[in-house]
């Protein structure tokens, strides 16, 4: 079956570092693909997504590329800040069943 | 806008006992979800309704029961709580039969079982 695998359960950086969370999925065909954030106390809530090969999503400083060839997803923001601490998701959409699979979750915390 | 309503926001329970989560949204969507949240587990899915009166099991389902009662509420009960069970159950709604639907979540029921 369609799966999502984020390769960092944790990650510690300091303010201003550079974010990187892998992405990888296994599916046919073109899925969209999501980031979801995560902050304490609160449930999910979209980041971005995108549904075509090369496509980019983005917000808020967060951006992630559809990479079909690589089967890949990856989350990068250029310059971290202690709000950006919180739980992030990436899923895939199996539309024919008319939900999303989740990865694991990666914890990203921020020391100031 | 809209929002999504969980009730209770904590939950403890028994060993063996039958406990009920409630959910109810008012963006009027179609398709309802409740997952389970276990730390390096992520999301997985339980249960979702395309519509009212409707039943998907999702991939954990097996000491699940759910119920729609109406479009714009979803309740999920725990058959026979287990032991030292603890987890964050979270429900979601979205639009139904839409590509890329956003799925909007509640803040979650943490379930403590003693």
């Amino acid at each position: 079956g369609d799966s999502v695998t984020q390769t960092e359960g944790q990650v510690a950086l300091s303010e201003e570092d550079f974010l990187t969370i892998h992405c990888n999925y296994s599916a046919s065909g073109y899925p969209t693909l999501f980031w979801y954030v995560q902050y304490p106390g609160e449930g999910p809530q979209l980041l971005f997504r995108a549904s075509r090969d090369k496509e980019k999503g983005s917000s808020r400083g967060f951006e992630a590329t559809y990479d079909k060839g690589t089967t890949s997803f990856h989350l990068r923001k250029a310059s971290v800040q202690e709000s950006d601490s919180a739980v992030y998701y990436c899923a895939l959409e199996d539309y024919n069943q008319g939900k999303l699979i989740f990865g694991q979750g990666t914890k990203l915390s921020i020391k100031p | 806008g809209g929002i999504i309503t969980q009730t209770p926001k904590f939950l403890i329970g028994q060993e063996g006992q039958k406990l009920t989560l409630k959910c109810q949204q008012n963006f009027n969507h179609d398709t309802m979800y409740w997952y389970r949240q276990d730390s390096g587990k992520g999301l997985r899915l339980i249960y979702y309704s395309i519509t009212e009166n409707d039943l998907q099991k999702g991939d954990l389902s097996e000491g699940y029961d759910a119920s729609r009662e109406k479009k714009s509420s979803f309740s999920l009960t725990v058959t026979s709580a287990q032991k030292n069970e603890m987890a964050v159950f979270l429900c979601a709604s979205s639009i139904a039969g839409q590509n890329y639907a956003e799925q909007f979540f509640g803040p979650g029921t943490r379930l403590t079982v003693l």
